[in-house]
């Protein structure tokens, strides 16, 4: 069974610049969703979505974070414009359904704000 | 406003002896609880589990225990090994109702 895929690794930008982060979970799972991991702090839930709609965006600075999981699949998460303390690991983990644990993560992108 | 609480930022133990992670949460309505393992530059891998209705939970050298009085659990390891060297995250949840919330992590160190 193939795991949580994303892209980029790695990924570095100039700030006010913009980014977007791209995320496939495992075949089947219905729930996906996007954390934001910062140096030396555990995950922190940016968004939750179950199918293409979204079950919890409480935590997403939606000024400038936006995402989307327009077919029920893969997932875009942007940031626009990006701020120094952006700067962080951007974990997107998946389920089989709402309430099904564990979550599966993927290896994450590690922005970098300058 | 921290739920779980992980508050030994490292841990450093010698090969074959026994590791002992903590963790503690204040929201009583948490009743599964998980630890993951993560390497450098990869994803959180899930390690094992326990729900509230169990205090013990083993597989293989990997064992957590559960004390719901005091909102807190520990993750034992015995022996450990040198593939151990990990940062260890301590999670919960409330029935799957909320996402998983998140402790800081250990930095587990297993000297050979």
């Amino acid at each position: 069974e193939a795991g949580v895929a994303q892209s980029p690794r790695y990924k570095i930008i100039e700030k006010r610049q913009s980014v977007a982060f791209w995320c496939n979970p495992i075949s089947g799972h219905a729930t996906l969703y996007w954390y934001q991991q910062i140096l030396g702090q555990g995950p922190k839930l940016l968004i939750q979505f179950q199918n293409n709609g979204v079950v919890d965006d409480s935590q997403l600075p939606k000024d400038r974070f936006s995402a989307e999981r327009l077919k029920g699949v893969d997932s875009t998460l942007k940031i626009q414009p990006a701020k120094l303390e952006d700067s962080a690991v951007y974990l997107c983990a998946s389920s089989l359904a709402r309430g099904n644990l564990p979550l599966h993560f993927g290896n994450g992108t590690r922005l970098t704000v300058t | 406003d921290q739920q779980v609480k992980q508050n030994s930022p490292s841990l450093s133990v010698q090969e074959g002896r026994i590791s002992i992670l903590n963790c503690d949460y204040t929201n009583s309505m948490f009743d599964y609880f998980l630890w993951y393992k993560k390497y450098p530059a990869e994803g959180p891998t899930f390690l094992i589990s326990i729900s509230s209705i169990k205090d013990k939970n083993e597989d293989g050298r990997f064992t957590v225990f559960l004390n719901k009085s005091a909102k807190h659990l520990s993750l034992h390891i015995v022996p450990s090994q040198p593939g151990d060297s990990a940062v260890y995250f301590c999670a919960a949840s409330d029935s799957g109702n909320t996402p998983l919330v998140f402790g800081k992590g250990t930095r587990l160190s297993v000297i050979a």
